[in-house]
Order: C-alpha cells, then sequence, then structure tokens
C-alpha cells in the first residue's frame, strides 16, 4: 500500500527535550510539508522540502528543524526554543510535475504533548 | 489581515439538508483552489479541486469559485451523518510552487 507514515501517533515529552517526528513516504513524491494544527485553527506550514538535501522555512519555523537526506524521509525536530510545542503535527508529500500537482497526500498526524 | 478567511462555524444541520461551507481570499495570484475533508484525529485528505472561476460537480459535492468575487465555496447535497467532518479550504497561486494557504476549517456535524 502506498501512502505515508507518521510515527509515533502520541508522543509525550517533558518540557526543555528535544523530539523528533518521524514523516516517510513511499508515493514516490517530490515535495514534502510539515504542518501544525492547534485546535480551532487551519494548517500553518512550519517547512517544506521540493528536492533531497534542499528546505525552506515555512510561516511557523521558529523552534523547528528538519532534514532531507532522502527522497522518502522527512523528520521534523521540535527542539526546546519552540514556546508552545504542544500541537497536532501533520506531514503531507506532493507529486511535483504530474496534473494532479495540486493535490497534497497527509499522513495520520502525530499528537505530542509537553508538560 | 489573514490571506484566507474561512467562516468559522460550528455548523450543525439535520440530515438530507443542503450544506454551504464558504472562504474568501484575498491574494488575487490565486488559482488553485481545493477542499479537504478532515475527519477527527485524522489527516486532511483531498475531496475537490476547482482551477480558475466555474464549478465542479462531483456526487452530492459542488465546487464553486468567483475569483471576480475572490470567494469560493463547498456545497453539500442531502447531507449524510457521514459527511460529519471538518472542512478544509486551501489554495494555491502555482502547482509547482511549493505552498498552500489553507483556512481554519468549518467543523460539520449532520444530525441523524
Amino acid at each position: 500500500d502506498g501512502g505515508i507514515t507518521q510515527s509515533p501517533k502520541y508522543l509525550f515529552r517533558k518540557e526543555g527535550q528535544n523530539v523528533t517526528l518521524s514523516c516517510e513516504q513511499n508515493l514516490n513524491h517530490d515535495a514534502m510539508y510539515w504542518y501544525r494544527q492547534d485546535p480551532g485553527q487551519g494548517l500553518r506550514l512550519i517547512y517544506y522540502s521540493q528536492i533531497v538535501n534542499d528546505f525552506q522555512k515555512g510561516d511557523i519555523a521558529e523552534g523547528y528543524s528538519v532534514s532531507r537526506e532522502k527522497k522518502e524521509s522527512f523528520p521534523l525536530t521540535v527542539t526546546s526554543a519552540q514556546k508552545n510545542p504542544t500541537a497536532f503535527y501533520l506531514c503531507a508529500s506532493r507529486r511535483i510535475y504530474s496534473d494532479r500537482s495540486y493535490e497534497q497526500y497527509f499522513g495520520p498526524g502525530t499528537r505530542l504533548t509537553v508538560t | 489581515q489573514k490571506e484566507v478567511e474561512q467562516d468559522p462555524g460550528p455548523l450543525s444541520v439535520p440530515e438530507g439538508a443542503i450544506v454551504s461551507l464558504n472562504c474568501t481570499y484575498s491574494n488575487s495570484a490565486f488559482q488553485y483552489f481545493m477542499w479537504y475533508r478532515q475527519y477527527s484525529r485524522k489527516g486532511p485528505e483531498l475531496l475537490m479541486y476547482t482551477y480558475s472561476s466555474g464549478n465542479k460537480e462531483d456526487g452530492r459535492f459542488t465546487a464553486q469559485v468567483d475569483k471576480s468575487s475572490k470567494y469560493i465555496s463547498l456545497f453539500i447535497r442531502d447531507s449524510q451523518p457521514s459527511d460529519s467532518a471538518t472542512y478544509l479550504c486551501a489554495m494555491s497561486a502555482h502547482t509547482n510552487a511549493g505552498k498552500s494557504t489553507f483556512g481554519d476549517g468549518t467543523t460539520l456535524t449532520v444530525k441523524p
């Protein structure tokens, strides 16, 4: 089955600790994205990458870091510098040069709770 | 001011009702308009897509885009309890540009 996997589904951390969220896709998509979703709010873009070893900051990149060493993988690290890290994190991917390049495919999300 | 504003809801309707979900936007460069459906605690999935102005119909769903008014709508006919979800509008200027801008979502509940 092709798709996007995010692990774990639920994650709990103590304040001050860095945590890495996993995102893997086997769709052979070029671009990958990380979004944050808070209750009653839409998706806010954290980082995105259109090609291996390259990525761009989104609207709320402060306190987060990413890497794109492989086409299939785009892990997100939530650092201790992120002031309010508790949220639902969604990973997405997209094929750039196709007739359906407008469509983003989303993973199931990781709910991070920091106390 | 946000680039994309979505009617906040929540919306609660009886089964069989016609539902109208709406978004307005300010960026005249937007050409690609999407509606995503998100069930509770799940990732969004693409429901409808429209390029530029016009209407698009898919079963009980109709997407409308009015670029002159910078206004888009999603209509659901004969709504079902299984339509209960959060609906997110999304827009982008170019499909290869990388980014889409999302509305905040409208949560719909269809009561049997």
